[in-house]
């Protein structure tokens, strides 16, 4: 079946620039996280999703990142005003309600010149 | 400290060896430990969970010391398609599945 799909795979943007960037969950799945993973350092986590319930935004680095997750499906990750420091690989996470294993999707590379 | 540390190498071994990377953790409350693999460019996969009674799977074989809060990954029989870096993952208490990643150990299987 499908897996979790993102959007846009690669986006170069300029500094001060804001981007959008999506995730497809796997169907059913009704946890979504984020994560990012710049050069040379662990996977961080930013964001959580759980159902209906309040996001768990603890992870997020500034109020330049936001998430929403709308219908409980596919969500969007917004950075306001990108930094230089912003640019990583941005990957998306879902996990069904059974299972505590999450799926990761491709991630979306950005870099911020 | 880190919550989760490990060695990141490379380990360099040759076809058919036996390896065995460690990782620990800081938070003595974590539940739930995760190996998880990751190819160079590519997304991070779950290669198995780690539970306190061991597990095996296969060629790999995950243990967990709670007292000494570290966890064990041991591959035998290395193959040269087992390359790849290898993250150990914690789920520390609090609430939610958020997972804390070590920097991952990279894996060079050679001939």
């Amino acid at each position: 079946g499908a897996g979790v799909s993102q959007s846009p795979s690669n986006k170069v943007t300029e500094k001060g620039k804001d981007v959008e960037l999506r995730c497809d969950p796997i169907s059913g799945h009704t946890a979504l996280y984020w994560y990012r993973q710049s050069l040379g350092q662990g996977l961080e986590f930013l964001i959580y999703f759980q159902g209906n319930s309040a996001p768990d935004k603890s992870g997020l680095p500034s109020d330049r990142f936001s998430a929403e997750r709308t219908g409980g499906s596919v969500s969007t990750l917004t950075i306001q005003r990108t930094q230089q420091e912003d640019s990583a690989v941005y990957l998306c996470a879902s996990s069904s309600p059974l299972r505590n294993e999450q799926f990761f999707g491709p991630g979306t590379r950005l870099t911020v010149l | 400290r880190k919550e989760v540390e490990q060695d990141p190498g490379p380990f360099n071994v040759p076809e058919g060896a036996t390896v065995a990377f460690n990782c620990t953790y800081s938070n003595s409350a974590s539940q739930s430990f995760f190996w998880y693999r990751q190819d160079c460019r590519k997304e991070p996969k779950l290669l198995m969970s780690v539970y306190s009674s061991g597990n095996e799977d296969g060629r790999f074989t995950a243990q967990l010391n709670r007292a000494s809060q570290y966890i064990s990954l041991l591959i035998r029989d290395s193959k040269l398609s087992d390359s790849a870096t290898y993250l150990c993952v914690v789920i520390p208490p609090g609430g939610g599945n958020k997972l804390t990643f070590g920097t991952g150990t990279q894996l060079k299987v050679e001939l």
